[in-house]
């Protein structure tokens, strides 16, 4: 069974580095063709999809956060982390973490997030 | 990147209704399309992958349908828990962006 939890600050201050972790269970990040990646929504909005890293260490980022964004992954802790450099208040929300599954019908592989964790409520505030 | 445009943006409906929520992508993007549903406080849970593939586990009263740039999900008979909001969201190209959801009421 796929589990994954989010931890990290509830609180940043703005101009500050946000670190969020996400520790999961159930698969290895090690192994084709396991991913996991960020989602973030802000109070009352739609989710916003930010970064994700496979097994291989290939990443991707959200172009609209610019170089803001850094993913990384500790297969041995089994553990993903994000970090969002010089927050502001618009970097406000709650902050999930989701296991990227894969389907492959005809050779064509489509993606998608199958499970995810419940969330973590970030606020940037002086 | 890729823009997804849900429509409505807030419906209101009764149990038992037949419920269709349409989804349009700014380009054509194949199959490559999911469906979540988010209850309030809650994490989104994955319903449709692939435009029509069920998740495991979701009851057989949602479907999707589409492919190109145009998909919909369907709720054939609505239940109270299905009170809550979709998001669509693609695969094809990253950004792999959501649309702006689409808020289920009780009328």
């Amino acid at each position: 069974q796929i589990t994954l939890k989010e931890s990290g600050p509830t609180l940043v201050k703005p101009t500050q580095t946000l670190t969020l972790t996400c520790t999961f269970s159930g698969f290895s990040l090690s192994s084709s063709p396991e991913g996991v990646g960020w989602v973030r929504q802000p109070p009352g909005k739609a989710l916003e999809w930010l970064a994700l890293i496979y097994w291989d260490d290939d990443v991707r980022y959200s172009p609209s956060l610019g170089t803001r964004l850094t993913i990384t992954k500790d297969t041995s802790k089994n553990q993903v982390v994000l970090t969002v450099d010089n927050v502001g208040p618009m970097d406000s929300g709650t902050y999930f973490c989701a296991h990227s599954g894969l389907a492959t019908f005809r050779a064509v592989n489509r993606r998608f997030f199958d499970y995810w964790g419940q969330g973590v409520l970030v606020t940037v505030s002086s | 990147d890729i823009q997804m445009t849900q429509s409505p943006s807030s419906l209101s409906a009764s149990v038992g209704d037949r419920v269709t929520i349409t989804c349009r992508a700014s380009q054509n993007m194949n199959r490559y399309l999911n469906w979540y549903q988010q209850g309030p406080g809650k994490a989104p849970k994955l319903l449709i992958h692939s435009a029509s593939t069920l998740q495991s586990g979701v009851p057989s009263r949602f479907s999707g349908s589409g492919s190109g740039a145009d998909f919909t999900l369907t709720i054939s008979s609505l239940q109270p828990e299905d009170f809550a909001t979709y998001y669509c969201q693609q695969t094809f190209s990253f950004p792999y962006s959501f649309g702006q959801g689409t808020k289920l009421e009780i009328k």
